[in-house]
């Protein structure tokens, strides 16, 4: 168990429909990221949050994606009028305690878009 | 797996036999550097990180070793297990780890065979 808890586990949607992941780290940690991740590649950044402050986001956020973590603790990303581009594996990840590089991921939520 | 691509590098070893994956990376600014494990359906889980001062690291059962010069990282498994199998991700970070906004190379599949 990571301490990330991540629903759906498993989206499938029409093009066009608008989409949301959740995402519930244990509480004490401060630190929240978003990472994608496609079929045979490695995770991409997509933005991070400290409390819930939005530090960062990537180039790849569009317009499209908005993230937020309203109370700072769980966090979620929506997905308006997806496209087939969409399809991925959304991974979300918490700080650890002691080693800054160590993030703890979710079990992520697969997008299926048709 | 769904993480696990359909053209993805391929290491096959033995149970038992010492598994070395190697990573290239070209970003001269990275200072920090990772390695995650990705077993099908699940997140990636840390194994073990190294910063730019350093050439080498040792953790249970694995090592990581460092060449700036070359750009180079490599990943040990010393008596490669079954429950070794899965794809290995090195990961980079150019600011020492103050965020955890990584950047992922293309994973390894290593294949453990009894």
């Amino acid at each position: 168990d990571t301490g990330v808890s991540q629903n759906p586990r498993h989206k499938i949607t029409k093009r066009g429909q608008n989409v949301t992941f959740r995402c519930d780290p244990i509480s004490e940690h401060n630190r929240l990221y978003w990472y994608r991740q496609t079929l045979g590649q490695g995770p991409e950044f997509l933005t991070y949050f400290q409390n819930e402050a939005q530090l960062e986001k990537s180039r790849l956020l569009s317009d499209r994606f908005s993230a937020e973590r309203p109370k700072g603790s769980f966090s979620t990303l929506e997905i308006q009028r997806t496209e087939q581009g969409d399809s991925a594996m959304y991974l979300c990840a918490r700080t650890g305690g002691g080693n800054t590089g160590e993030l703890f991921f979710g079990e992520g939520s697969r997008l299926t878009v048709l | 797996g769904e993480s696990v691509g359909l053209h993805l590098p391929t290491l096959s070893v033995q149970e038992g036999d010492n598994s070395i994956i190697n990573c290239a990376y070209s970003n001269s600014a990275s200072d920090y550097f990772i390695w995650y494990k990705q077993e099908s359906g699940k997140g990636p889980q840390f194994i073990i990180d190294i910063r730019s001062n350093m050439d080498k690291r040792q953790g249970q059962r694995v090592t990581v070793l460092l060449n700036k010069t070359v750009k180079h990282l490599s990943l040990q498994i010393a008596a490669t297990q079954p429950g070794d199998s899965a794809v290995y991700f090195c990961a980079e970070n150019t600011d020492g780890g103050a965020t955890n906004k990584l950047i992922f190379g293309t994973g390894t599949l290593l294949a453990v065979q009894p």
